[in-house]
């Protein structure tokens, strides 16, 4: 399977407590985006890496959201002290940085995080 | 600030059909706009694009027009099969020179009826 994986697809955590999800992108793709989708919502950008430079953040990001890419290859997406507002399905997606399809994203299936 | 709109939460067509889903964008520096499906459960799934500098692009049942000076595009599927039954997003992003953050609609959920 080459396309994009992410870990967990559930989560349910208590409030107050972190949290880490992994995103692994497809391979060649430099490019990798994190977004934040509540229902009935659109997916909302939340931060995008070109390779290991984190390159732009949302408003949403507030502090308590963190996210690397080390090796310009996977993703950790980190909340602190999460609060039921964060429930939500967070996802991944990956794409080339130039030519004709590099506005194509391809996107992983969801990490559902449930803060009780 | 919604930049991307679906006024139709939903629509419903018959097997066969045409199903025409519409999407408004405010933002004139888009020059790119996607159509996404998603399944439940699942992400959401590229059907197809169009170029700012288009008013048209085709791909086997799916086409998208766009309409710049209404800032308004549409996604037709003909002939509408249960199979698309789905969510679908459009998307506006800045050119692959700039970061290509997607900026989505709210989504319009089509049934399609057998």
């Amino acid at each position: 399977d080459t396309g994009v994986s992410q870990d967990p697809r559930h989560k349910i955590t208590k409030r107050g407590q972190n949290v880490t999800f992994r995103c692994d992108p497809i391979s060649e793709h430099n490019r990798l985006y994190w977004y934040r989708q509540t229902l009935g919502q659109g997916p909302e950008f939340l931060t995008y890496f070109q390779n290991e430079a984190q390159l732009e953040k949302s408003r949403l990001l507030s502090d308590r959201f963190s996210a690397e890419r080390p090796k310009g290859s996977f993703s950790t997406l980190e909340i602190q002290r999460t609060e039921q507002g964060d429930s939500a399905m967070y996802l991944c997606a990956s794409s080339l940085a130039y030519g004709r399809r590099g506005n194509e994203q391809f996107f992983g299936p969801g990490t559902r995080l449930t803060v009780l | 600030d919604q930049q991307v709109k679906q006024n139709s939460p939903s629509l419903s067509v018959q097997e066969g059909r045409i199903s025409i889903l519409n999407c408004d964008y405010t933002n004139s520096m888009f020059d790119y706009f996607l159509w996404y499906k998603k399944y439940p459960a699942e992400g959401p799934t590229f059907l197809i694009s169009i170029s700012s500098i288009k008013d048209k692009n085709e791909d086997g049942r799916f086409t998208v027009f766009l309409n710049k000076s209404a800032k308004h595009l549409s996604l037709h599927i003909v002939p509408s099969q249960p199979g698309d039954s789905a969510v679908y997003f459009c998307a506006g992003a800045r050119g692959s020179g700039n970061t290509g953050k997607l900026i989505f609609g709210q989504g319009t959920t089509l049934q399609v009826k057998p």
